[in-house]
């Protein structure tokens, strides 16, 4: 069964720091994978997804990931953290074609921006 | 372009009664999906619909349902609540299903439901 762990559930990092939040999955066939953001009071937003092709996925608000299969890893980094970054971040897994498709999300990150 | 509309943003109701949520998607999106978000085990699957068919679901008991009509809003209901059905609910549209082609979601702002 495929899962997703989000190592550390509240990263805390100054203004201009880098952002690194870890995610690693489980999967046993080739994933499609997915960070998503949360604002408060907000639904989810896509950052961005990796399906095939190019490891390194960019994605919206300078966000980028890197799909490194022997680590099973998605890791979200950021080189500069803005305060408008402070949210909750998730990762999330899901099988790529079948018919039992299920978009599994880990337990979030909360990110906080100090000044 | 309006975004996916949830109603109500907030419920509060009593150990066994019922509570319907309402979800509108995007404009052309026929495909809507919804979660369970809670602290302690962050966001689950429900269900989704496509086209007025339930199309996966969910590890969750028969108490939750919902339907799909055709002009593509969604409502989901609980039956008989229990204090563990508190959580945020919610809604994700996309234009096609998931299970199809992995398409992006666009969700809601969610309804906070609170069981007493």
């Amino acid at each position: 069964a495929q899962s997703v762990t989000q190592l550390g559930s509240h990263v805390s990092v100054s203004e201009g720091a880098l952002v690194l939040l870890r995610c690693n999955y489980s999967s046993s066939v080739p994933p499609y994978l997915f960070w998503y953001v949360q604002y408060p009071n907000q639904g989810l937003q896509l950052l961005l997804k990796y399906t095939t092709g190019a490891t390194l996925v960019k994605g919206i608000n300078g966000f980028e990931a890197e799909f490194k299969k022997s680590e099973t890893s998605f890791h979200l980094t950021k080189p500069s953290a803005h305060m408008s970054d402070a949210a909750e971040y998730f990762c999330a897994v899901s099988l790529s074609g079948g018919s039992n498709y299920k978009l599994t999300f880990g337990k979030g990150t909360l990110l906080t921006v100090n000044p | 372009k309006a975004g996916v509309t949830q109603t109500p943003r907030y419920l509060i109701k009593t150990r066994g009664q019922q509570v319907t949520l309402s979800c509108s998607p995007i404009s052309g999106h026929r495909s809507v999906s919804w979660y369970q978000q809670t602290p302690g085990q962050g966001l689950q699957f429900l269900f989704e619909y496509f086209s007025e068919t339930q199309r996966n679901k969910g590890n969750f008991p028969g108490r939750f349902s919902g339907r799909q009509f055709s002009n593509s809003r969604s409502e989901m209901n609980v039956s008989t609540l229990e204090l563990g059905d508190s959580a945020l609910y919610l809604c994700a549209s996309s234009i096609r299903p998931q299970m199809a082609t992995n398409e992006k979601l666009f969700f809601g702002s969610g309804t906070q439901l609170s069981v007493l």
